[in-house]
């Protein structure tokens, strides 16, 4: 069982779409992620929250805009996405004890741009 | 910057059989953690094993092992038994000690697509 849940599982939305997309997690964990992730590459991180604190931008446009409300719970919202979003978005959490500690994945979004 | 080179895209075993992934890596720090994950086409990233770069032992989890040669910035898996549940895209990543928590970042190799041959 996945104990990082995302939802939803797959999403296809318009340009014009607004829409978010949600991650959960119950381990404790106070560092959250988001990735994207093309077919067949690895993933490439978006966003670090730590302890509910942005910590980490890698330069995303701002159609991407993530949120976390609190410890457990990790959103992205989108607006006015192109074709080329269209990708896997993997949510993570990791914990605080030890760098040793991995990070730990969720199933992903499948997001479909039309 | 620290890269992290696999060089197999593509790899098949039969069943039963031992493969061997390899993965180097480039850095100037002489700590750091190394991991392997697997992504089926279910598409979750699992933790395989992981190994600290301070250790000179190789780690094992069962099935899986490790050959760490720190020197050679080489951390290649090894699947003994292989099993048609280990088909995959398994990826190398890379992290860094010097990382202050919730700046970490996991550098990711390319990856390589295991197929499993019955």
């Amino acid at each position: 069982d996945t104990e990082v849940t995302q939802t939803p599982k797959h999403l296809v939305m318009g340009m014009t779409n607004k829409k978010s997309l949600k991650c959960e997690q119950h381990m404790g964990h106070r560092a959250m992620y988001w990735y994207k992730q093309k077919a067949k590459k690895p993933p490439e991180l978006m966003f670090v929250y730590s302890y509910e604190k942005l910590s980490i931008n890698e330069s995303v446009p701002s159609r991407f805009s993530p949120e976390c409300p609190n410890s457990s719970l990790l959103n992205l919202h989108l607006h006015a996405l192109q074709p080329e979003d269209s990708a896997l978005y993997l949510c993570a959490s990791s914990h605080p004890s030890s760098l040793r500690e991995p990070q730990h994945f969720g199933d992903g979004t499948r997001l479909s741009i039309l | 910057a620290q890269t992290v080179t696999q060089s197999q895209p593509e790899m098949s075993v039969q069943e039963a059989e031992t493969v061997t992934l390899s993965c180097t890596y480039d850095t100037s720090e002489s700590d750091y953690y190394l991991f392997w994950y697997k992504q089926p086409p279910s598409r979750q990233m699992i933790l395989v094993i992981r190994q600290e770069a301070y250790k000179q032992q190789n780690a094992t989890e069962n099935r899986f092992s490790v050959n760490f040669q720190k020197a050679a910035k080489s951390f290649s898996l090894k699947i003994s038994d292989s099993q048609l549940g280990d088909a995959a895209m398994y990826f190398c990543a890379y992290r860094s000690p010097d990382s202050n928590f919730g700046n970490e970042k996991l550098t990711f190799g390319t990856g390589t697509r295991l197929t499993i041959i019955p």
